[in-house]
């Protein structure tokens, strides 16, 4: 049973417009989340993260929402760019730190 | 910067044969792991290593074998490939502190026929 998912496999936007990316957990020890970006034949890349203690993270044009009680987070892009066009991972690390798991993905294209 | 760097990055094998894909880190980091990523499961992890001379099974280790040489090297072994074993491979390490993200390979994209 997945504990990490993702439930959208893809989202087309327009470019100007938000982007929102959601990813649901089931796993309560989980401590720390995590959001990566992948372009085909690259390897992922970190693009922002959350303490289960916080509720909200923003980094520029990126935003995430961190919904404890629901189990819920949400990544926002806004406004969204052509080159933000890839698929991205919604990931939680473990309270020891040591193990990241993985959502299915979801593709995001964003439309000139 | 080099990384975290993995070799080859494709490989076609037969049923039966074997391999191992190398990974290789310059970070100085204790925690190295591979995962494997197929269409709609996201990455899973098969092994990690929280430290020279550490391996621990992570959710998919059934067919696969690690070895940690040193802190900058952690090599994954397939003794007896099969087609299941068919998906894009990706090492990654991250540094010591709790919360802090890992980094990624490139990735090596295996066929097994």
């Amino acid at each position: 049973d997945q504990q990490v998912k993702q439930n959208s496999p893809s989202l087309s936007v327009q470019e100007g417009r938000i982007s929102i990316l959601n990813c649901d957990y089931t796993n309560s020890m989980f401590d720390y989340f995590l959001w990566y970006k992948k372009y085909p034949a690259e390897g992922p890349t970190f693009l922002i993260s959350i303490s289960s203690i916080k509720d909200k993270n923003e980094d520029g044009r990126f935003t995430v929402f961190l919904n404890k009680s629901a189990k819920h987070l949400s990544l926002h892009i806004v406004p969204s760019q052509p080159g933000d066009s890839a698929v991205y991972f919604c990931a939680a690390l473990n309270n020891a730190g040591n193990m990241l798991t993985f959502g299915g993905g979801t593709r995001l294209m964003v439309k000139p | 910067n080099a990384g975290v760097t993995q070799t080859p990055k494709f490989q076609v094998l037969k049923t039966g044969q074997s391999m191992t894909l190398q990974c290789a880190q310059d970070m100085n980091h204790n925690s190295m792991y591979w995962y494997r990523q197929d269409p709609g499961m996201g990455l899973r992890l098969i092994y990690y290593s929280a430290s020279e001379g550490t391996t621990d099974k992570g959710e998919v280790p059934n067919g696969y074998n690690v070895s940690r040489l040193n802190k900058r090297e952690f090599s994954l072994r397939l003794e007896s490939a099969a087609p299941s074993q068919t998906s894009v491979y990706f090492c990654a390490s991250q540094p010591d502190r709790v919360g802090t993200e890992a980094f990624f390979g490139q990735g090596t994209r295996l066929t097994v026929v």
